[in-house]
């Protein structure tokens, strides 16, 4: 099976641009969860997806939106970038909501200048 | 508010030895405790996965968790090199949040 897949890998945005990320789950898991990760504050929960709704949203502004497709692929959009959203993306699949084992994908590193 | 510590190191012990990372969470009302290892650059994996007080063992590792003490940790035996990551304990609660600690570096020198 094909693993948690991330694009793009990198990307540079300047501030008060949006940038919208992609995440493939593992094939046949229907759950997609969001997290940021920085040296600062390392891995932090930013929501959960799960048959297209949201189930589960950690304390971020409401800058930061994601939805799922029917497919279960999930979006991530960040509008108004600012330097402090500079961060490892990573989204985790699980074959259930709010499953137990989940798997993270490769990330994907945003730099804002 | 829920709060997983973790001591961020880094915690470097020697080859073949046991190494031992700890983890305390805030709430009581939690249900599920696992650890994830991250190599430098990648993503997280996850090792272990615990629900019950006790001791779990998988292969070189043993996940321990006191529910009353709201502590969790892991011990690797005879330590590697290749076992040189960062360890995340992550603490899911009732409402599904799952919460992770900052993480601890270990080193294992040869």
């Amino acid at each position: 099976k094909a693993g948690v897949t991330q694009t793009p890998r990198y990307l540079i945005k300047t501030r008060g641009q949006q940038v919208t990320l992609s995440c493939s789950p593992i094939s046949g898991h229907r759950s997609v969860s969001w997290y940021q990760q920085t040296p600062g504050q390392g891995l932090q929960f930013l929501f959960e997806y799960f048959s297209e709704t949201q189930r589960n949203k950690g304390n971020f502004p409401g800058r930061f939106s994601g939805r799922q497709f029917s497919n279960s692929r999930s979006e991530m959009n960040v509008s108004t970038l600012e330097l402090g959203d500079s961060a490892l993306y990573l989204c985790a699949s699980s074959f259930l909501a709010g499953g137990e084992t989940q798997y993270f994908g490769p990330g994907t590193r945003l730099l804002v200048l | 508010q829920k709060e997983v510590e973790q001591n961020s190191g880094p915690l470097s012990v020697p080859e073949g030895a046991i190494a031992s990372l700890n983890c305390t969470y805030s709430d009581r009302v939690s249900q599920s405790f696992f650890w994830y290892r991250q190599y430098s650059g990648k993503s997280p994996e996850l090792i272990m996965s615990i629900y019950s007080n006790g001791d779990k063992e998988d292969g070189r590792f043993t996940a321990q968790l006191n529910k009353a003490s709201q502590y969790v940790s892991l011990l690797i035996r005879d330590s590697q090199p290749s076992d040189s990551a960062t360890y995340l304990c992550a603490v899911k609660y009732n409402n599904n949040d799952m919460r992770f600690g900052a993480g601890t570096r270990l080193t294992v020198k040869p």
